[in-house]
C-alpha cells in the first residue's frame, strides 16, 4: 500500500531533550516536506527537500533540523526542543517539485513542557 | 508574501443540505488548486484537485469552482452526509516560490448534523 509513516504518533517531552521524529515513504517520491498545524493557522511548511542531500528552509524553520540521506526518509530532528514547539506534525510527499500533489502521513501529535 | 486565506472557519449543516467553503489566494502565477480532508487523529487527504486552466471539476457530490481572474476557488459538497464531517483545508501551489509547496489556508471545520 502507497503510504507515508511516522514515528511517534504521540510524543510527551521536557525542554531541551533532544528528539528525531521519523518519516518515511514507498512512493518512490523526489520531494518530502515537514509540516506544523496550530489551530487557526492551517499548516505551515518547516523544511522540504527535492531529493536526496537537497534540502531547504521554509517558511517556520527555526528550531528544526532535516537530513535527507535515502530517497524514502526524511526525518525532523529538534535539538532543543521548547515550549512553542508543541504542535501537530506532518511529512508529506510528492513525485517532484512541479507536481504538488502531496500525500500526507497520519501526524506527530508533540507536547513540549 | 504568499498567502491564502479560507471562509468561514466553521460550519454547521443540516445532513442532505449543501455546504459551500471559499478560498483566496494572493500569487497570480498559482496554477493548482488542492482540497484536503482532515478526519480527527489523521492526516490531510486529497479529495479534488483543480489546475487553472479549467474552470470547474466536479467529482459526484464534490465540486470545485475556479475563478482566476477574481483569484478565488470554491468547494462545494452537495448532499451532505454526517461523514462529510471534518476539517477542510484548501490550498495553492506557489510557483513563484519555485520551492514547490502549497500555501494552505487556515481550515474549516465543518459539522454535518443527522
Amino acid at each position: 500500500e502507497a503510504q507515508v509513516t511516522q514515528n511517534p504518533r504521540y510524543l510527551i517531552t521536557v525542554t531541551g531533550k533532544k528528539l528525531t521524529v521519523t518519516c518515511s515513504q514507498n512512493m518512490n517520491h523526489e520531494y518530502m516536506s515537514w509540516y506544523r498545524q496550530d489551530p487557526g493557522l492551517g499548516l505551515r511548511q518547516i523544511y522540504y527537500s527535492m531529493n536526496v542531500e537537497v534540502t531547504d528552509k521554509g517558511d517556520v524553520p527555526e528550531g528544526y533540523k532535516v537530513s535527507r540521506k535515502e530517497k524514502r526518509n526524511f526525518p525532523l530532528i529538534l535539538e532543543s526542543p521548547s515550549p512553542n514547539q508543541t504542535s501537530l506534525y506532518f511529512c508529506a510527499s510528492s513525485l517532484g517539485q512541479k507536481t504538488y500533489e502531496q500525500y500526507f502521513g497520519p501526524g506527530t501529535r508533540l507536547t513540549v513542557t | 508574501g504568499e498567502n491564502v486565506e479560507q471562509h468561514p472557519s466553521t460550519l454547521s449543516v443540516q445532513e442532505g443540505d449543501s455546504a459551500v467553503i471559499k478560498c483566496t489566494y494572493s500569487d497570480s502565477a498559482s496554477n493548482y488548486f488542492p482540497w484536503y480532508k482532515q478526519e480527527l487523529g489523521k492526516g490531510p487527504q486529497l479529495i479534488i484537485d483543480i489546475r487553472s486552466n479549467v474552470g470547474e471539476k466536479k467529482d459526484q457530490r464534490i465540486a470545485v469552482t475556479l475563478n482566476k481572474t477574481a483569484k478565488h476557488f470554491s468547494l462545494h459538497i452537495t448532499e451532505t452526509q454526517p461523514e462529510d464531517s471534518a476539517v477542510y483545508f484548501c490550498a495553492a501551489s506557489s510557483p513563484s516560490s519555485n520551492t514547490g509547496k502549497l500555501i494552505f489556508g487556515q481550515g474549516t471545520t465543518l459539522q454535518v448534523k443527522p
